[in-house]
């Protein structure tokens, strides 16, 4: 089935510091979405994208679709505690209609 | 704020018990999906439907049923309860159609004993 790798596994940053994430396919998406996860609750939908090389902001979020189609990326800036969570990327394939979900970025926010 | 509910959030259970898992959204969303998570670790699709009646298997093989009689209503089944099935399991829901963003439920943390 598809696969979405994501990059980096974990992150172990200071408070204040920016983050680069990534989420890689072989397949194409048609849509790419960017989801936080506290311990023990669903996943927050935090960014949504719809076009290859849309770049769109939440606050301090930044998420651009890829021009191919089979990636995407995810940009904190000036880190704070309550950042720290498990980020998801999830691509959503017109050919299949499911929603397939990445591999997870573990984050940790030191004060 | 997404209106998706599942009941109950905790569940512990002996081995060998029938189980359903609730979960009803109430934005009227044609799609809704079942994913199995292990503490920590990445989100596997088991179930998903596009509508009333309409069901399909995800990607992680199951041994769960689910059932779509209404469009709010997609409850999980487990005929009998293994703690090979000791998980974390959560239900979304979407629009449908093309580019739409899927909304979670808060999760059903089952424990079998």
């Amino acid at each position: 089935g598809q696969q979405l790798n994501q990059s980096p596994q974990s992150m172990f940053i200071q408070e204040g510091e920016d983050v680069s994430m990534n989420c890689t396919s072989s397949s194409i998406f048609n849509t790419w979405l960017w989801y936080k996860q506290d311990p023990g609750e669903g996943p927050v939908l935090l960014i949504a994208l719809y076009k290859a090389g849309e770049l769109t902001s939440n606050g301090r979020l930044t998420a651009q679709f890829g021009i191919t189609r089979k990636d995407s990326f995810l940009n904190i800036s000036a880190s704070i505690p309550s950042d720290v969570g498990i980020y998801f990327c999830a691509g959503l394939s017109y050919n299949t209609d499911k929603l397939i979900f990445g591999t997870g970025t573990r984050l940790q926010v030191f004060p | 704020e997404a209106d998706i509910y599942q009941t109950p959030r905790y569940l512990v259970i002996g081995t060998g018990k029938k189980i359903t898992l609730e979960c009803s959204q109430t934005m009227g969303h044609d799609k809704m999906y079942w994913y199995q998570q292990d503490p920590g670790m990445e989100l596997h699709l088991i179930h998903y439907s596009y509508g009333v009646n309409s069901t399909e298997k995800g990607d992680l093989s199951s041994e769960s049923t689910v059932s779509r009689i209404r469009t709010e209503h997609f409850p999980l089944t487990l005929e009998s309860a293994r703690p090979s099935h000791t998980s974390q399991y959560l239900c979304a829901s979407s629009l449908g159609g093309r580019g739409t963003e899927a909304f979670f439920g808060q999760g059903t943390r089952l424990t079998v004993v």
